[in-house]
């Protein structure tokens, strides 16, 4: 099993639609999550961190359940502008020196 | 808002050759990493340094491959006798404390390495 999977889409959707994205991970050690944003060819962009009770950012909300090592990120009122890769990202041990494991990404298009 | 910064944006260099790429991360953080990324592949753990010393490194990161905080503000990746697939995308990051505190690392823009 990858140590953090995601489905790599692509997800094409209208303007204005609700999509969400999904992500697993194996260590059901791991403590802290994230979700980046990354457009072609740049860096890695934090766009939240993913608590246990779940948080929301705008348009954004993040979930995680410990229990399934699952996380969810949904993006409402979907703008062209969120037309990137998503980054499933958990730092998977607890102590540990910050070592950071990347899912594969999930490309989303938003079209007009 | 501060950021990290990465010299060269663009590397090219003959197989065999020595590369030192180059970061300057944001001024309060303590910890730095190095990521590289394969052209269409996911993003990968290189090394983690904290108080002048490597604290993890992955298996990619082998004998040819060193880092180094020369002075209180560049942290540098030195890679000695390129091969053609060490062309990659390589990103340096920092963070305030470590990232099982939740503490997001912030990235730089990335150094594109290519190999001839």
């Amino acid at each position: 099993r990858k140590e953090v999977e995601q489905d790599p889409g692509p997800f094409n959707v209208p303007e204005g639609a609700t999509v969400a994205f999904n992500c697993t991970y194996s260590n059901s050690a791991s403590q802290s999550f994230f979700w980046y944003r990354q457009d072609c060819r740049k860096e890695p962009k934090l766009l939240m961190s993913v608590y246990s009770s779940g948080n929301e950012d705008g348009r954004f909300t993040a979930q995680l359940n410990r229990a399934s090592q699952y996380i969810s990120l949904l993006i409402r009122d979907s703008k062209l502008s969120d037309s990137a890769t998503y980054l499933c990202v958990v730092n998977p041990l607890p102590g540990n020196t910050g070592k950071l494991i990347f899912g594969q990404g999930t490309t989303l298009q938003v079209k007009p | 808002e501060p950021e990290v910064t990465q010299t060269p944006s663009h590397q090219v260099t003959q197989m065999g050759q020595e590369v030192i790429l180059r970061c300057v991360p944001i001024s309060n953080h303590l910890y730095f990493y190095w990521y590289r990324q394969i052209l269409g592949q996911k993003v990968e753990f290189l090394v983690s340094f904290y108080n002048n010393e490597i604290s993890e490194k992955s298996e990619i990161f082998d004998d040819q491959f060193s880092v180094e905080r020369p002075d209180g503000s560049n942290f540098t990746l030195k890679i000695r006798s390129t091969k053609l697939e060490d062309s990659a995308m390589y990103f340096c990051a920092s963070s305030e404390r470590r990232s099982f505190s939740n503490q997001p690392q912030h990235f730089g823009d990335g150094t594109r390495l290519s190999i001839l």
